[in-house]
C-alpha cells in the first residue's frame, strides 16, 4: 500500500478563519513533507518532518503552523491567511533506506485544493 | 544552490511520434526523480535513478541519467492520448534529513491524435 491520504480535499476559508490540512500514511515513513503548488509551477517545499522531528522549515510565514502529532499523522494549521495563498497543497512521505539517513521515493497525497477568500 | 531546468517547457506531438524531455542540474546529485501529473491531480513517481548511466523503462517511457553532464533525459516512444499530462524531474539536493527535492518547472506534453 503505497497511499497518502489527505483531508479535505477542498477549502474554503476566509481570511480570519482558523482551519487544518491533515495528512496520513501508514507505509512506516519517517519522513513526511508539505508542499504548496501553484498554477503550472512546480511543487515548493515548506515543511519536513524527520522522526517526528521538524528538520526543515522552508522560511514559511508563520500564518502556516505544520504539526507532527505521530509518525503516521501530519497536520497543516492556516490561521490569518491570504488570497495568495490559494493553491493546491501537497502531502508526501518517504522512508529511510538502509544507507544512513537516505531517504528513498517520495509518495505524495492527492491534496487540498485551498481558496482563500 | 541547486537548479533544474527542463526543457522543453511545453511539447505538442503526434501520436506515434517519438520525443525526449531534457532536465539539466547545476550541482552534484546522488539521485533523481521523474514524476508525472495529471490536470488537478497529485504527483506519481515514475522512475528513480541513482547512478550513473542508470536506465529505466516502463511502457513508452524510457528514462536515463548522466551525471557527468548532469543531464536526465526522459524519452517517449510512439506517444499515446494517455500520455498527455506535466512531467516534472526533480533532484536531491543536501544530505541526510536536511536533503529535500529540487524540482525543474515541469514540461507540459501533450499528445494530438
Amino acid at each position: 500500500d503505497t497511499e497518502v491520504t489527505q483531508t479535505p480535499k477542498h477549502l474554503v476559508m476566509g481570511m480570519t478563519n482558523k482551519k487544518s490540512l491533515k495528512c496520513e500514511q501508514h507505509m512506516g515513513h519517517r519522513a513526511m513533507y508539505w508542499y504548496k503548488q501553484k498554477a503550472k509551477k512546480p511543487p515548493e517545499l515548506m515543511f519536513v518532518y524527520s522522526y517526528e522531528k521538524l528538520s526543515i522549515n522552508e522560511s514559511v510565514p508563520s500564518r502556516f503552523s505544520p504539526e507532527c502529532p505521530n509518525s503516521s499523522l501530519l497536520n497543516l494549521h492556516l490561521h490569518a491567511l491570504q488570497p495568495e495563498d490559494s493553491a493546491l497543497y501537497l502531502c508526501a512521505s518517504s522512508r529511510y533506506t538502509s544507507e544512513v539517513k537516505r531517504t528513498d521515493t517520495q509518495y505524495f497525497g492527492p491534496g487540498t485544493r485551498l481558496t482563500v477568500l | 544552490e541547486l537548479k533544474v531546468e527542463q526543457n522543453p517547457l511545453f511539447l505538442s506531438m503526434q501520436e506515434g511520434k517519438n520525443y525526449t524531455i531534457y532536465c539539466n542540474y547545476s550541482t552534484t546529485s546522488d539521485r533523481l526523480y521523474w514524476y508525472r501529473q495529471d490536470p488537478g491531480k497529485s504527483l506519481e513517481s515514475l522512475f528513480v535513478l541513482l547512478s550513473n548511466g542508470a536506465v529505466k523503462q516502463e511502457g513508452r517511457l524510457m528514462a536515463s541519467l548522466d551525471t557527468k553532464a548532469r543531464l536526465s533525459t526522459l524519452h517517449i516512444t510512439a506517444a499515446v492520448h494517455d500520455l498527455s499530462a506535466t512531467y516534472f524531474c526533480a533532484v536531491f539536493s543536501g544530505s541526510g534529513n536536511t536533503g529535500k527535492l529540487i524540482f525543474g518547472q515541469g514540461t507540459t506534453l501533450q499528445v494530438k491524435p
